[in-house]
């Protein structure tokens, strides 16, 4: 199985300021397809989980322009540029390349 | 508006069965690849299954396979989730979920409680 491993697990953040979110697979997540199929979600305290990313750098519609994805191969990242305090949750990475489907530990975001 | 309503949870005993639902509104149903995906209390998510559009091609995870098994009713845009030989880890929240390259909707979720 692919292993998707997040860093850092706790984030901390001070309101407007940027944050990061770094996922990295046990395998390249390259599709036979040529795609790459990274995802990201944000689960808010108490919802269901919401897709922010998609294939790596897509953001999905109706995701603030805040939000941003980026990488290749086997090493993505998720940037806030300023966190709101509607950005408090847990965010996982998720790949769709490889059966299983797996995602990452998760890693929860605060405000400090 | 893309719905998706799940229901069937409940409290089961070790060894008891349940059969979740999931109905689907707002797009063509037959068209999408549907997955559930399980989140366990206060722990992370993981995929359990996947079912193709026509329904003929069923993917499980290990921790499932044999005692689980996905269907869907396209002519009732329901996804279902049948479960069987259900262990106490399998208590968590499932989730029905729209797609499985790039899952975009999710339910709700319906809670599945497995207790003596």
């Amino acid at each position: 199985d692919v292993v998707m491993t997040q860093s850092p697990l706790s984030l901390p953040v001070t309101l407007g300021q940027p944050a990061s979110i770094s996922c990295r697979s046990s395998q390249s997540l390259v599709h036979s397809d040529g795609d790459t199929y990274l995802n990201w979600f944000q689960q808010r305290p108490g919802q269901s989980p919401r897709r922010l990313v998609y294939k790596v750098s897509k953001r999905a519609s109706g995701v603030p322009d805040r939000f941003s994805g980026s990488g290749s191969g086997t090493d993505f990242t998720l940037e806030i540029s300023r966190v709101e305090a509607e950005d408090v949750g847990i965010y996982y990475c998720m790949q769709g390349t490889h059966w299983p489907r797996t995602f990452g530990q998760g890693t929860k975001v605060e405000i400090k | 508006e893309v719905q998706l309503l799940e229901s069937g949870g409940g409290l089961v005993q070790p060894g008891g069965s349940l059969r979740l639902s999931c109905a689907a509104s707002g797009f063509t149903f037959s068209n999408y690849t549907m997955t559930w995906v399980r989140q366990a209390p206060g722990k992370g998510l993981e995929w359990v299954s996947t079912v193709v559009r026509s329904g003929d091609s069923t993917y499980h995870a290990d921790s499932v396979k044999g005692r689980f098994t996905i269907s869907r009713d396209n002519s009732r845009q329901t996804l279902f989730l049948q479960m069987n030989s259900l262990r106490v880890e399998d208590t968590a929240m499932y989730y029905c979920v729209r797609g499985i390259f790039a899952p975009d909707y999710w339910g709700q979720g319906t809670l599945v409680t497995v207790s003596p």
